[in-house]
């Protein structure tokens, strides 16, 4: 996982708050993605970013958003967390040189909405 | 939409065995990608594969990618606890390289001893 960090790396949060989770990376990379990953699924894409304040949609943003501020750093936020958000959420990074090297995953960061 | 499906989801096999996992999808690509993830773990990045018949091995492991038939085999041979994970899958849909993934559902391989 060097050069990439999410955290925290667990939270317990009550149904309703508003809940901030982080990642930060040292490796100067373009892409970075949110994905979150639950039985049954696989990983699904919430919302991915392109570069500085450049950020999209993926499958599954409802209930999401993101924000990207600096290259190093981007953040997704439940806005209003539920239930269904209990998940363990990754970040990834991706440096598209052309050479197709797919992904670098952070450690996750699991949340669980009581 | 791109789906991704893998089989088998489950697999539970004896050491020293060979086996395969599938990884169907449903566009074009010719860019696909395994990872394997230890249970509480992140993932970690296995084999990419960029073009039609691409062939990449790692010790027991071997992957191959035909995109004419938009299939991947991961293909293990002698199989050793250690390679105990899940393994996924996961397919560019764009083709030009800004790989937003969409991954399978995962292979959760147990080898017994």
């Amino acid at each position: 996982d060097a050069g990439i960090t999410q955290s925290p790396r667990h939270k317990v949060t009550e149904t309703g708050t508003p809940v901030t989770l982080r990642c930060h990376q040292t490796e100067n990379h373009r892409y970075m993605y949110w994905y979150r990953q639950d039985p049954g699924h696989g990983l699904r894409l919430i919302h991915y970013s392109y570069g500085v304040k450049d950020t999209d949609k993926g499958e599954v943003s409802d209930g999401y958003s993101v924000s990207r501020s600096k290259t190093e750093d981007f953040l997704l936020t439940l806005e209003s967390a539920t239930s269904s958000q209990t998940s363990v959420y990754f970040c990834a990074i991706s440096d598209l040189t052309g050479g197709g090297y797919g992904y670098t995953f952070g450690s996750g960061t699991r949340l669980t909405v009581v | 939409e791109l789906k991704v499906e893998q089989n088998p989801l489950f697999l539970s096999m004896q050491e020293g065995k060979n086996y395969t996992i599938y990884c169907n999808y449903s566009t074009t690509s010719d860019r696909l990608y395994w990872y394997r993830q230890d249970p509480g773990k992140s993932l970690e990045s296995l084999f990419v594969l960029l073009s039609n018949g691409a062939v990449k091995q790692e010790g027991r492991l071997m992957a191959s990618l035909d995109t004419k038939a938009r299939l991947s085999t991961l293909h293990i041979t002698a199989a050793v606890h250690d390679l105990s994970a899940t393994y996924f899958c996961a397919v560019d849909p764009t083709n030009f390289g800004n790989e937003n993934l969409t991954f399978g559902t995962g292979t959760r391989l147990t080898i017994i001893p």
